[in-house]
C-alpha cells in the first residue's frame, strides 16, 4: 500500500522568498507519476508540477521546481521568489502505474502556506 | 472548455435522508474518482471508475455507491447519510493519456445533520 508524509503541517515564508516543502512516500511500484497540488481558499484543486519517476531530470515549472530522490523516495516542492498567492494548502501525491494502469491516488494530509508580506 | 462539474455545490441535509451528488466531465476521460478531504487526513478516494460499469472501491468506501452507465457521469450516492459522513467532497476525471493527470471538480461541502 502507498503512504505518503508531509510532516510540516504549515510553513510560512516572506514574500520573494524561498521555501521548500518535504514530501516522502513509499510505493512498491518502480513507474509511476507524482504530483504536487495547490489547494487556495476557493478550494479548487490545482495541479502545480508533475514529475515521472523514471525521468532523472527535476521537473520545473516557472517558479516552481521539485527535488525527486527516487532511491530515498523523496518528492520535495520548491518555490522561487514566494508571492503572496502563493499562499494555500499544499498536497504531495504520488500515483503507481504509469501506463494507465492504477488510478489510484494518495495524497499526503497537506501542508498550509503562509506568504508573509 | 474542458471541464469537470460536480451538483450541488453545498448540500445540508439530515441522517438518513438519501442524497446523490452528480459528477460531469467533458474531457472523455475514461477513468474518474471520487474524494472526500477532511481536516489533518487530506484526500482519500472513496471509489474510482475505469471505465463505464467498471467501479471499484478506494480507501474510505463504507457508506458511499457508485454508478457508472455513461462514460462522462459518476454520480456518488449516499443510501443513509450519517453526521461523519460530513465532508468536503470531489471529483476527479482523469487523463490516462497524458501523465494520469487528474482534473478535479469544484467540489461538494455537505453536511449532515
Amino acid at each position: 500500500a502507498q503512504t505518503v508524509t508531509q510532516s510540516q503541517p504549515e510553513m510560512s515564508v516572506q514574500e520573494a522568498e524561498t521555501v521548500t516543502l518535504s514530501c516522502t512516500y513509499d510505493t512498491s511500484e518502480s513507474d509511476y507519476y507524482l504530483f504536487w497540488y495547490k489547494q487556495p481558499p476557493s478550494r479548487q484543486m490545482i495541479l502545480v508540477i508533475r514529475q515521472e519517476a523514471y525521468k532523472q531530470q527535476n521537473a520545473t515549472e516557472n517558479r516552481f521546481s521539485v527535488n525527486f530522490q527516487k532511491a530515498a523516495k523523496s518528492f520535495s516542492l520548491k518555490i522561487s521568489d514566494s508571492q503572496l498567492g502563493d499562499a494555500a494548502m499544499y498536497f504531495c501525491a504520488p500515483l503507481a502505474g504509469s501506463q494507465g494502469g492504477s488510478e489510484k491516488l494518495v495524497f499526503g494530509k497537506g501542508m498550509k502556506l503562509t506568504v508573509n508580506p | 472548455e474542458a471541464q469537470v462539474t460536480q451538483n450541488p455545490r453545498y448540500l445540508i441535509t439530515v441522517t438518513g435522508k438519501k442524497l446523490t451528488v452528480t459528477c460531469s466531465q467533458n474531457m472523455n476521460h475514461e477513468y474518474m474518482s471520487w474524494y472526500r478531504q477532511d481536516p489533518g487526513l487530506g484526500l482519500r478516494q472513496i471509489y474510482y471508475s475505469m471505465n463505464v460499469e467498471v467501479t471499484d472501491k478506494g480507501d474510505v468506501p463504507e457508506g458511499y455507491k457508485v454508478s457508472r452507465k455513461e462514460k462522462r457521469n459518476f454520480p456518488l450516492i449516499l443510501e443513509s447519510p450519517s453526521p461523519n459522513q460530513t465532508s468536503l467532497y470531489f471529483c476527479a476525471s482523469i487523463d490516462s493519456g497524458s501523465y494520469n493527470e487528474q482534473f478535479f471538480g469544484p467540489g461538494t461541502r455537505l453536511t449532515v445533520l
